[in-house]
């Protein structure tokens, strides 16, 4: 898997779009952006993924850019509730394809 | 979005006993499932690679004697702490991967089982 660099920590006030950026320069052309978040002592959410093409559903959207070495996963109007650490995996698909998670990074929404 | 669940939520054991936690995927059949553990403030660690009928693969580093790993059945994998010891104590996780759904399935996880070896 390729290897993702994200800030630590990023805050954002409820109700405006919060924009996670991940560096994933050393990505392969079959592996997929994921995006998971982790509230407190819960196990991890699933939120996107993508291959090259931008994607939205009814969470967030992810934009990759056109090199796919970086993408961005946008909250459109973050509430308290999406307080949680944010990890972005590089992976290629597949049953049995690992997620390797990274450190994250922790987004705190305050009012 | 589906769902894994995962039991007990919560263990306290003496050391030296064993724990089983129990994970079941509850509206999916899961050929492949994986744990994680986490320790504070830590990110998650990948465990092992459980297969539905087959021997689980374990990351480089997990002691397969201690951690015991069982996938008898499309929809429950089970992990065993053997003689579990305080440095054990740990954010148990496991996820699972719909087996219909394809190349594109992301992994589903479960709640957490929260071990705690006095």
């Amino acid at each position: 898997d390729a290897k993702t660099t994200q800030p630590p920590s990023m805050d954002c006030a409820e109700g405006r779009a919060a924009n996670l950026p991940c560096n994933h320069s050393t990505i392969s052309g079959n592996e997929y952006v994921y995006w998971y978040r982790q509230i407190h002592s819960q196990g991890p959410q699933y939120i996107i993924h993508g291959l090259k093409n931008n994607e939205t559903n009814e969470m967030a959207s992810l934009i990759i850019t056109e090199d796919r070495k970086s993408s961005t996963l946008i909250l459109p109007h973050a509430t308290l509730r999406d307080t949680a650490v944010y990890y972005c995996i590089a992976t290629r698909t597949g049953t049995a394809s690992k997620l390797t998670f990274g450190t994250g990074t922790r987004l705190q929404v305050t009012l | 979005g589906a769902v894994v669940s995962q039991h007990p939520s919560r263990v306290i054991c003496k050391s030296g006993t064993s724990v089983k936690i129990e994970c079941r995927s509850l509206d999916f059949q899961a050929t492949t499932m994986f744990w994680y553990r986490q320790f504070p403030k830590k990110s998650l660690m990948l465990m092992a690679t459980s297969n539905e009928g087959s021997k689980a693969t374990y990351e480089q580093g997990v002691e397969k004697d201690k951690f015991l790993i069982n996938h008898a059945s499309l929809t429950l994998s089970t992990l065993t702490v053997t003689s579990a010891h305080p440095e054990d104590s740990s954010f148990y996780i496991c996820s699972a991967r719909d087996g219909l759904a394809g190349l594109r399935s992301e992994q589903f996880f479960g709640p957490g089982t929260r071990l705690t070896v006095l």
